[in-house]
């Protein structure tokens, strides 16, 4: 069965970076995309951006330009999310979410990850 | 960036009862791109509706979503004790972001 495995909860200082894995299994990881959905308390679910897996095309967030970086490991059927610059208003649980759609992205969210908490915290 | 609302916030109803949640958009949403999404405490969210109409795997037809251009429907028919959590809707397919609404709560009267 499709799962997606995501890194332990993360405790940084302001300033710092993050960077949260995604492992997948159960498919064929080169086919589809992978999105990063974040949740902070209180607040409604956010998409951050994705990568075609297939070549490495990312997209982001305007909101979150320069700010974060989505990358993968074919060989490892893993995807990467590192968030930079880290501040109390990243403190969230981060979701990597894979996309139905095949060799194009469809861009709703099949399956979810089991989420990773993050903490930005002086 | 299209801006989803939800309401009501709240929504208190007994098993058996029929749950009706409503997602408004900001400007109308390409090709019926909206999908809807149930999350349980300490849980991710898991696909209910895709498509504005479309059932995800396993979902019962109990559960269904309907609407088009700006106003859109969750429609639970008749709630089972497991159904009681919180729901999201979110639009796709367009020009990035893909956003969320802000959830409807719904509880055990």
């Amino acid at each position: 069965q499709v799962q997606l495995v995501q890194s332990g909860a993360e405790v940084r200082k302001p300033g710092a970076s993050v960077k949260v894995s995604c492992k997948a299994s159960g498919y064929t990881f080169t086919n589809y995309a992978i999105h990063w959905v974040r949740q902070a308390p209180g607040q409604r679910l956010e998409w951050m951006g994705w990568i075609k897996v297939a070549n490495g095309n990312t997209k982001y967030s305007q909101k979150f330009q320069g700010k974060v970086t989505i990358a993968r490991d074919t060989s490892a059927s893993t995807a990467y999310m590192e968030l930079s610059s880290l501040t109390s208003e990243d403190t969230a649980v981060y979701f990597c979410v894979k996309d139905p759609g095949g060799s194009s992205s469809w861009e709703y969210f099949d399956y979810w990850g089991q989420g990773t908490l993050v903490t930005v915290s002086s | 960036e299209i801006v989803l609302t939800q309401s009501p916030g709240t929504l208190s109803l007994s098993p058996g009862e029929r749950a009706t949640l409503s997602c408004r958009a900001s400007q109308s949403v390409s090709n019926s791109y909206l999908a809807w999404y149930q999350q349980k405490p300490g849980q991710a969210p898991r696909l209910l509706i895709y498509g504005v109409s479309s059932r995800a795997t396993g979902i019962p037809d109990r559960i269904s979503g309907s609407g088009s251009g700006t106003d859109f429907t969750l429609t639970i028919s008749r709630l089972e004790p497991e159904d009681f959590a919180v729901y999201y809707c979110q639009q796709y397919g367009g020009s990035p972001p893909y956003t969320f609404g802000q959830g409807t709560k719904l509880e055990i009267k």
